[in-house]
């Protein structure tokens, strides 16, 4: 049972313009958030995180939204450029060390 | 410096066959990841590692699967009698601590085809 999802597989999106991902969970006890991103043959890099503390977390062009009560998670990319093409991975963390990853949504940021 | 590093890139083996996939996490890092994505679903947690000991193996999906890591560096993912269902990409994450805040380096990752 996934307890984290992505239910967009891939999203496209006009340079410039804003990327939204979007990212869903089930379990109430998550307190920390993270995302990844990937690009071919290469291993995920973290890109942003967020605790259950707040609700918004912004680093340049990335910012994480929160919203417990939904269970949702969103990254908003703006303005998004052809290089943020990549996978996205949203994952949560309950406790200690282990996190539980979405499916990824593929962006793709057209010139 | 140098990132996390894992071998072989691609491994292609025949099932009922046992493999070993490697990972050299960066140098200091006490914790140690290993994950598996397979076609179309997330990473999925196998084990973890802190220093040489393995305190949540419970993401193993059996018990053909096993893991090591010794001196508290190199790790070894060993699959025993594969089945078709093991064809994933293994990953492999480093970190400097075992919290959760702790940033993980992922290496490449071993696409494992079992035939």
């Amino acid at each position: 049972d996934q307890q984290v999802k992505q239910n967009s597989p891939s999203l496209s999106v006009q340079e410039g313009r804003i990327s939204i991902l979007n990212c869903d969970y089930t379990n109430s006890m998550f307190d920390y958030f993270l995302w990844y991103k990937k690009y071919p043959a290469e291993g995920p890099t973290f890109l942003i995180s967020i605790s259950s503390i707040k609700d918004k977390n912004e680093d340049g062009r990335f910012t994480v939204f929160l919203n417990k009560s939904a269970k949702h998670l969103s990254l908003h990319i703006v303005p998004s450029q052809p290089g943020d093409s990549a996978v996205y991975f949203c994952a949560a963390s309950a406790y200690f060390n282990k996190f539980y990853f979405g499916s990824g949504t593929k962006l793709n940021v057209k010139p | 410096g140098a990132g996390v590093s894992q071998s072989p890139s691609n491994k292609v083996t025949e099932k009922g066959k046992d493999v070993e996939l490697r990972c050299d996490p960066i140098s200091g890092h006490t914790a140690l990841y290993w994950y598996r994505q397979s076609l179309g679903q997330g990473l999925e947690f196998l084990i973890y590692f802190q220093g040489n000991s393995a305190p949540d193996k419970s993401g193993l999906p059996s018990d053909r699967f096993s893991a090591e890591r010794t001196g508290g560096s190199v790790s070894t993912l060993t699959i025993q009698r594969t089945q078709q269902e093991d064809s994933a990409v293994y990953l492999c994450a480093s970190s400097d601590s075992g919290t959760v805040y702790s940033e993980q380096y992922f290496g490449p990752g071993t696409r494992l085809t079992v035939t």
